[in-house]
């Protein structure tokens, strides 16, 4: 069974900081992606950004990168230039193939505040 | 193009009574997922649909939840009796068929049992 662990229960930097998300997995596959999911207080999940295991170059989404690190099986969200809206909790999630679609398994989740 | 709606948004009830939640997914999403989310935890599978057909409910406490998704679109996601410990978020999400499509969450059902 696949685990994903997210060791920073909360997380707090000022506007315009960088700040870095951990992410570490365990499994036995050899296909599969990663994703970075966040939640603002409205519930709704938001994929930010997604990997897939089989790609070297890390993914980016604008201020939102990615630094995969296949053989530690660590996989952490970075993002630039924060901003307030960017506060949320943020779930690292794994994901595989199984009959016929996707399943995820999230992690704890990491509280994220942006501060003015 | 309209989101995952659900119903309600939240919902208070006494132990021991029923609750059912209701979810319309995208349009055209073959998939769709039924997820617990406790306080503080990340989103938990309880079942997944490909149309009409559960294919995936090893998670579904069966003794007291229940699922359907009839004619494959709209989907209700039942509890009876309820439970103190069954206080959550419940979430639903869809996604077209196939591994490599995004799901798309709703905003989910606050439960509260009392």
């Amino acid at each position: 069974a696949q685990t994903v662990t997210q060791s920073q229960p909360e997380m707090s930097v000022q506007e315009a900081e960088t700040v870095t998300l951990s992410c570490t997995y365990d499994t036995s596959e050899s296909n599969y992606y990663l994703f970075w999911y966040k939640q603002p207080p409205s519930r709704q999940m938001i994929l930010v950004i997604r990997q897939e295991a089989y790609k070297q170059q890390n993914a980016t989404e604008n201020r939102f990168s990615v630094n995969f690190q296949k053989a530690a099986k660590s996989f952490s969200l970075k993002i630039s230039d924060s901003q307030l809206g960017d506060t949320a909790m943020y779930f690292c999630a794994f994901g595989t193939f199984s009959q016929g679609a996707q399943k995820l398994v999230f992690g704890q989740g990491t509280r994220l505040t942006i501060n003015p | 193009e309209a989101g995952v709606v659900q119903s309600p948004r939240y919902k208070i009830i006494e132990k021991k009574q029923p609750v059912a939640f209701w979810c319309n997914p995208i349009s055209g999403h073959n998939t769709l997922y039924w997820y617990l989310q406790n306080l503080g935890q990340g989103p938990e599978l309880l079942i997944r649909y490909e149309n009409e057909e559960a294919v995936d409910d090893s998670q579904l406490p069966k003794d007291r939840f229940s699922a359907e998704r009839l004619k494959g679109v709209d989907s209700t996601l039942k509890i009876q009796p309820a439970e103190l410990g069954d206080s959550a978020v419940y979430l639903c999400a869809s996604s077209p068929q196939g591994f490599y499509n995004e799901q798309f969450f709703g905003p989910g059902t606050r439960l509260t049992v009392l």
